[in-house]
């Protein structure tokens, strides 16, 4: 299994709305990413996870927050987004933080799709 | 930091042509490449990698050869058909001021006319 699965697939939501996206993978990966994506531009770092503690944050708004309940699962719980928000939300995994070599490659789900309105 | 450049722009080209995406990348270390590609709606998936100096990745008919001594990993197809019409990223990992993090081009959108 060399899935990273995301749900829901599309979402919308309203300003004022909390929800959260969610992501799994059971190929054992101790490293997990959460990406924004806009139109016709390369995928943007938010957060990495690392053994299931927060790792890297890219001064992300606060309104964006991530939870690692287990080594398998990542959230990004969403509250009081904004517009400009809108935007594919793409979740990753890799065996390690900062491996090397064969081992680094990274596995992409295929993405929440979030409009806000 | 880390940087990979892509060439500017969409390519369009015909079935059964030639394809090549250039990239370049500036890194110390030993990075490894990647090419991402992108179908519409879609998530990312991994196309093909290279991990070493010299190696050739590659995987439904493209291909891309790390060169160290040109910093470049060019995307290579030999004939492409309607289905390859996506958008393809070059990226890299594992420089050493990279923060580990995967560096992405810009992405280049390839739309093959029947």
């Amino acid at each position: 299994d060399t899935e990273v699965t995301q749900t829901p697939k599309h979402l919308v939501m309203g300003m004022t709305n909390k929800k959260s996206l969610k992501c799994e993978q059971h190929m054992g990966h101790r490293a997990m990413y959460w990406y924004k994506q806009k139109a016709k531009k390369p995928p943007e770092l938010m957060f990495v996870y690392s053994y299931e503690k927060l790792s890297i944050n890219e001064s992300v708004p606060s309104r964006f927050s991530p939870e690692c309940p287990n080594s398998s699962l990542l959230n990004l719980h969403l509250h009081a987004l904004q517009p400009e928000d809108s935007a594919l939300y793409l979740c990753a995994s890799s065996q390690e933080e900062g491996i090397q070599g064969a081992e680094s490659e990274a596995f992409f789900g295929q993405g929440t799709r979030l409009t806000v309105v | 930091g880390d940087s990979v450049t892509q060439m500017e722009g969409p390519v369009t080209l015909s079935e059964e042509a030639f394809l090549t995406i250039n990239c370049t990348y500036t890194a110390t270390g030993y990075p490894s490449l990647f090419w991402y590609v992108q179908y519409p709606g879609e998530g990312l998936q991994l196309l093909l990698k290279a991990t070493k100096a010299d190696d050739k990745g590659s995987n439904k008919g493209f291909e891309a050869t790390y060169r160290k001594e040109t910093t470049s990993f060019h995307l290579e197809k030999g004939s492409v058909q309607v289905s390859d019409s996506a958008v393809y990223f070059c990226a890299l990992t594992g420089g050493f001021y990279g923060n580990n993090r995967l560096a992405f081009g810009k992405g280049n959108q390839v739309v093959v006319i029947p």
